[in-house]
């Protein structure tokens, strides 16, 4: 069965420290794989993308990813967060195969920045 | 301005009642989803449509409805067989196989 985990509900971070949450798939097919951002009561913002190429990516807002076919891992980093980053990160996975582009989306971390 | 808009921001439900969520695009994006949201259960996909009237049911398709009538518009109703509908509702559309964009989300619940 198709799957995606996000370990961690919760990540707690201060101001200034570097940041990276996880994510592991479970796909038959070749993935393609995003990372969105949400703040309270709003809709889902596009960080970054990886469909093929290079496997680290970099996306908005001084994120990047790096995508680990051999871990089935697409990680999401930021060096050095700012306040304006608390918030709950998703990661989604999509099947390259699949022409509806139907994402699985993994269950969230909220991130919380300290002062 | 392109984008995505859903209204309305907050909607209240009887029991027993059918609501109608509305979604509409200027993205000329092909493909548009529903998608439920509650907290620490991710986005759980309800309906999607590739082309005008055509849709599929996703994950979890019972108790709702969908029409695919326009491009831009793809309307989301609740009905009253949806045993638990308080939830946010997200929109999203996409070009086929490609980034799916958000709306900002309506928030439903049941008084």
């Amino acid at each position: 069965a198709q799957s995606v985990t996000q370990p961690d509900i919760h990540i707690t971070v201060s101001e200034g420290a570097s940041l990276e949450l996880r994510c592991n798939y479970s796909y038959g097919a070749t993935p393609y794989l995003f990372w969105y951002v949400q703040s309270p009561g709003q809709g889902l913002q596009l960080l970054l993308k990886y469909f093929s190429g290079d496997t680290l990516v970099q996306g908005i807002k001084g994120f990047e990813a790096e995508f680990k076919r051999s871990q089935s891992s697409f990680n999401l980093r930021k060096p050095s967060v700012h306040w304006s980053d608390a918030a709950e990160y998703f990661c989604a996975v999509g099947a390259s195969t699949d022409s509806w582009g139907k994402l699985q989306f993994g269950a969230g971390t909220q991130v919380v920045v300290t002062p | 301005d392109g984008g995505i808009t859903q209204s309305p921001k907050y909607l209240f439900r009887k029991e027993g009642q059918n609501v109608t969520l509305s979604c509409e695009q200027n993205l000329n994006h092909d493909a548009m989803y529903w998608y439920r949201q509650d907290p620490g259960q991710g986005l759980r996909l309800i309906y999607y449509s590739q082309i005008v009237n055509d849709f599929q049911k996703g994950d979890i398709a019972e108790g709702y409805s969908v029409s695919r009538e326009k491009k831009e518009s793809f309307p989301l109703t609740v009905t009253s067989a949806q045993k638990n509908p308080t939830a946010f509702y997200l929109c999203a559309s996409s070009k086929l196989k490609d980034t799916q964009y958000f709306g900002p989300g309506t928030r439903l619940t049941v008084l």
